[in-house]
């Protein structure tokens, strides 16, 4: 019973494509995060959710919008994609700002 | 703003060497510690954490970390490493109170030889 699921789990497309990722948890956690992970390992939050509530807007370019339709589902929409957003994707989720559960990733690659 | 670093940036140990891994953080009120390890191609996973009490915590897989919080350090341990602890080890700090993100270190990679 996976946790924290995304999907894809794999995503290769072409410059200046539109792409979502999306995020589920049913472990009932009142926040969700997407972290972006570079090539050397780096892990950089992006947005996070408390309740479907926007509360972290990292500077991110605004090509990514993320969207809550509720508390167990963080989507994550990338508009005209560029060779620098290759990395790998991490959802997680978390219940009073405690420690983090991540999802298994999703690895973009843009072409 | 709080900063985490982690000043190893890659390890390399036979097994059995004993391990200690830095991590230092600029806040010096109130905090939540964490160390997460990454297995080569997996998602993060809690190793330990630290809110208050006892500053020595003990995780899962025999590691261990202390809190000092005259040094803001929060050092993960491991008395005697596995081929299979070859991993990403990321320390991370949530505060701040109210601070609704946990900041990131850069994370250390490490080898263990068998």
């Amino acid at each position: 019973d996976t946790a924290v699921s995304q999907t894809p789990k794999y995503l290769v497309t072409q410059m200046g494509n539109d792409k979502s990722i999306k995020c589920e948890q049913n472990l009932g956690h009142d926040t969700m995060y997407w972290y972006k992970q570079d090539s050397k390992k780096f892990l950089k939050i992006m947005f996070s959710y408390n309740n479907k509530e926007l509360i972290i807007n990292e500077t991110v370019p605004n090509r990514f919008s993320p969207k809550s339709p509720d508390k167990a589902h963080l989507n994550l929409h990338i508009n005209s994609l560029e060779l620098g957003d290759s990395a790998v994707y991490f959802c997680a989720s978390s219940q009073n700002f405690n420690e983090q559960f991540f999802g298994p990733g999703t690895r973009l690659t843009v072409l | 703003a709080q900063s985490v670093s982690q000043h190893n940036h890659h390890v390399i140990l036979s097994e059995a060497a004993s391990l200690e891994l830095g991590c230092n953080y600029s806040y010096g009120g109130t905090v939540n510690l964490f160390w997460y390890v990454q297995y080569p191609g997996q998602h993060l996973q809690l190793l330990l954490k630290y809110f208050s009490g006892d500053p020595l915590v003990k995780g899962i897989k025999g590691f261990e970390a202390e809190f000092i919080k005259s040094k803001f350090s929060f050092n993960l341990r491991k008395p005697s490493v596995q081929w299979s602890d070859t991993a990403e080890y990321f320390c991370a700090v949530n505060g701040p109170p109210g601070t609704y993100k946990d900041i990131f270190g850069t994370g250390t990679r490490l080898k263990v030889l068998a």
